[in-house]
């Protein structure tokens, strides 16, 4: 373990549902981030929270949806979701925004 | 747009060799991670490199940085199985007033008996 928690570790969901990936991390870190890891592509950041306010959206669509309600845990809702969604889903904290990051192991999603 | 680029992106050796990752990227940097993912697993982070000329050894993988030329290496000397994995360089640098962290393809090695 990192030191960094996300759950499940695998979905499977159909493009209708909704479901809400979640990441914890005890290590006193100010800053989370999730990350996409997809077969062909390199890992893409996706939304940053520093403080629990949200610095960064990389132009993700709206069907995912960042929550961060304490520096602890960090959420990613899902909805609607297309096939292209499936990747590897990546936690990341650091004590503070560029220093240090702990990677969690991921949640792996299929839209089917 | 900051680019890392790879090279290899697929690299298949023999135990007991000698190998060498790289890692070009086209902007200023503050700091150039190495990072090690098994299959179905988290990332692992094997280096960070702050300065020009920073050189750090950990057992048989060695990281290297030369800001001006924007290049860092991983040295691979005398192979075995367990390095079996796949190698990405990550790039800690601001972007329109953000830190954000850009990784590279990833380099899958494979390290045959």
């Amino acid at each position: 373990e990192t030191g960094v928690t996300q759950t499940p570790r695998h979905l499977v969901m159909g493009m209708t549902n909704k479901k809400s990936l979640k990441c914890e991390q005890h290590l006193g870190h100010n800053a989370m981030y999730w990350y996409k890891q997809s077969a062909k592509k390199p890992l893409e950041l996706m939304f940053v929270y520093n403080f629990k306010e949200q610095t960064e959206n990389n132009s993700v669509p709206s069907r995912f949806s960042p929550e961060c309600p304490n520096s602890s845990h960090l959420f990613l809702h899902l909805h609607t979701l297309q096939p292209e969604d499936s990747a590897l889903y990546l936690c990341a904290s650091s004590r503070r925004t560029g220093y240090g990051y702990t990677f969690g192991s991921g949640t792996r999603l299929t839209v089917v | 747009e900051l680019k890392v680029e790879q090279n290899p992106l697929f690299l298949s050796m023999q135990e007991g060799k000698n190998y060498t990752i790289y890692c070009n990227y086209s902007t200023t940097s503050d700091r150039l991670y190495w990072y090690r993912q098994d299959p179905g697993k988290s990332l692992e982070s094997l280096f960070v490199l702050l300065s020009n000329g920073a050189v750090k050894q950990e057992g048989r993988l060695m990281a290297s940085l030369d800001t001006k030329a924007r290049l860092s290496t991983l040295h691979i000397t005398a192979a075995v199985h367990d390095l079996s994995a796949t190698y990405f360089c990550a790039v800690d640098t601001i972007i329109q007033g953000a830190q954000k962290l850009v990784f590279g393809q990833g380099t899958r090695l494979t390290i045959n008996p």
